[in-house]
């Protein structure tokens, strides 16, 4: 099925310790992003990708590194995990043929405990 | 800076019943306006959208909205809801400024629906 696939779906990490989220799109999109979500403070971007090639910081990126290795795939880095990266992350990707075009497409999440 | 308020934490509804979610938005120029809803476990998926044209707009599930520019309001209706609509209701803002990469998300309205 078309989509978005995020990998893995949990993850429990030593606090100081690295890991990669993974998140690969299939529907030819040109725009990729990193969402939190936390408890009563909605989502929050942490990186986006506008096009293959590109990246910037959103709104909450310190702590985080992103690399969009090609057009499908966008990792969302953690060098050196922190309890307050306790969180549930969120990949998205959109079509750029018009502002917004048909909003975003969300993947199933990776729900992280950093202990 | 763009911002957007979902003043209801949580709603409760009666199967069969009437529904209306509220969401008020704050931005200088034309918003663009979502809706999107999470069932548990599960990434967002986009209920509806409004860019410019009629205020009232349908989306997927029997769900409808109305944009009020005078109240900036973009409220979520639907006439009668159903015990699969239990989830939780997220309201966005985009911009039209750094190439339509900025959308803010409310914080979320849970939706409890009672036999």
């Amino acid at each position: 099925n078309a989509g978005v696939t995020q990998t893995p779906k949990f993850q429990v990490l030593k606090t100081g310790q690295s890991m990669t989220l993974q998140c690969a799109q299939d529907m030819n999109h040109n725009s990729m992003y990193w969402y939190r979500q936390d408890p009563g403070m909605g989502l929050r971007l942490i990186y986006y990708s506008a096009s293959e090639g590109t990246t910037d910081k959103g709104e909450v990126p310190n702590g985080y590194n992103v690399s969009r290795l090609n057009k499908r795939e966008f990792s969302l880095r953690l060098e050196s995990a922190a309890p307050s990266q306790t969180s549930v992350y969120f990949c998205a990707s959109r079509t750029t043929g018009a502002p917004y075009g048909y909003g975003y497409t969300f993947g199933s999440g990776t729900r992280l405990t950093v202990v | 800076a763009q911002s957007v308020t979902q003043p209801d934490i949580h709603i409760t509804v009666s199967e069969g019943a009437s529904l209306e979610l509220r969401c008020n938005y704050s931005y200088g120029a034309t918003p663009y306006l979502f809706w999107y809803v999470q069932s548990p476990g599960q990434g967002l998926q986009l209920l509806l959208k409004y860019f410019s044209g009629d205020t009232l707009v349908q989306g997927i599930k029997g769900f409808e909205a109305e944009f009020k520019r005078s109240q900036s309001s973009f409220n979520l209706r639907k006439p009668s809801v159903h015990w699969s609509d239990a989830a939780e209701y997220f309201c966005a803002v985009g911009s039209s400024s750094g190439g339509y990469q900025k959308v803010t998300f409310g914080t979320g309205t849970k939706l409890q629906v009672i036999p």
